[in-house]
């Protein structure tokens, strides 16, 4: 079965610094990759996927995100970042199911804050 | 054009009743998935709907259910509420094949008291 792991429950930078938000898989075949963000009693907005092809992918925010075959990993960066990025950040992996249809499995998500 | 709608935004329920909530979808979407969101189990998956048929379904007890109408909106709802169904409950759309323009609601808050 499929899962994520994110190793950090929380992570603090301070504005202007660089970030990278940690994801280990395990999925049997070619994994659909994501990450999401969250803000305080919203919902997930999408920041970047990977399917195939290179394997670093560009996001928006500024965000980019390198798969690791190797490694099973898929880990989040941002060279400098800003105070409203402050969130909690989700990776996730998608399944194509027998029936159809799809489902995400999530990390546990990785709360960030910035400081000033 | 519109993104994802999921109302009611919060709701305050009692122990033991039962509570329904709606999502509807980016125009033209036909899939809708459900899922909960809680400090102890995280996001998960709770079903998907694709054309009015429930193709996928969660590890979660009968008491939640849903069903998806013919312009595509979903209901899910949830019989005898008990402490632990307070959550984030979170639709998405999409097309119904792969993932393109899978998109998430900013979900309906349930406090079950």
């Amino acid at each position: 079965a499929q899962s994520v792991t994110q190793p950090d429950i929380h992570i603090t930078v301070s504005e202007g610094a660089s970030l990278e938000l940690r994801c280990n898989y395990s999925y049997g075949a070619t994994p659909y990759l994501f990450w999401y963000v969250q803000s305080p009693g919203q919902g997930l907005q999408l920041l970047l996927k990977y399917f195939s092809g290179d394997t670093l992918v560009q996001g928006i925010k500024g965000f980019e995100a390198e798969f690791k075959r190797s490694q099973s990993s898929f880990n989040l960066r941002k060279p400098s970042v800003h105070w409203s990025d402050a969130a909690e950040y989700f990776c996730a992996v998608g399944t194509i199911l027998t029936g159809g249809g799809n489902k995400l499995t999530f990390g546990t998500g990785t709360q960030l804050k910035v400081e000033l | 054009k519109a993104g994802v709608t999921q109302t009611p935004r919060y709701l305050i329920k009692t122990r033991g009743q039962q509570v329904t909530l709606s999502c509807s979808p980016i125009s033209g979407h036909r899939s809708v998935s459900w899922y909960q969101q809680t400090p102890g189990q995280g996001l998960q998956f709770l079903f998907e709907y694709f054309s009015e048929t429930q193709r996928n379904k969660g590890n979660f007890p009968g008491r939640f259910s849903g069903r998806q109408f013919s312009n595509s909106r979903s209901e899910m709802n949830v019989s005898t509420l008990e402490l632990g169904d307070s959550a984030l409950y979170l639709c998405a759309s999409s097309l119904g094949r792969d993932w393109y323009g899978y998109t998430f609601g900013s979900g309906t808050r349930l406090t079950v008291v």
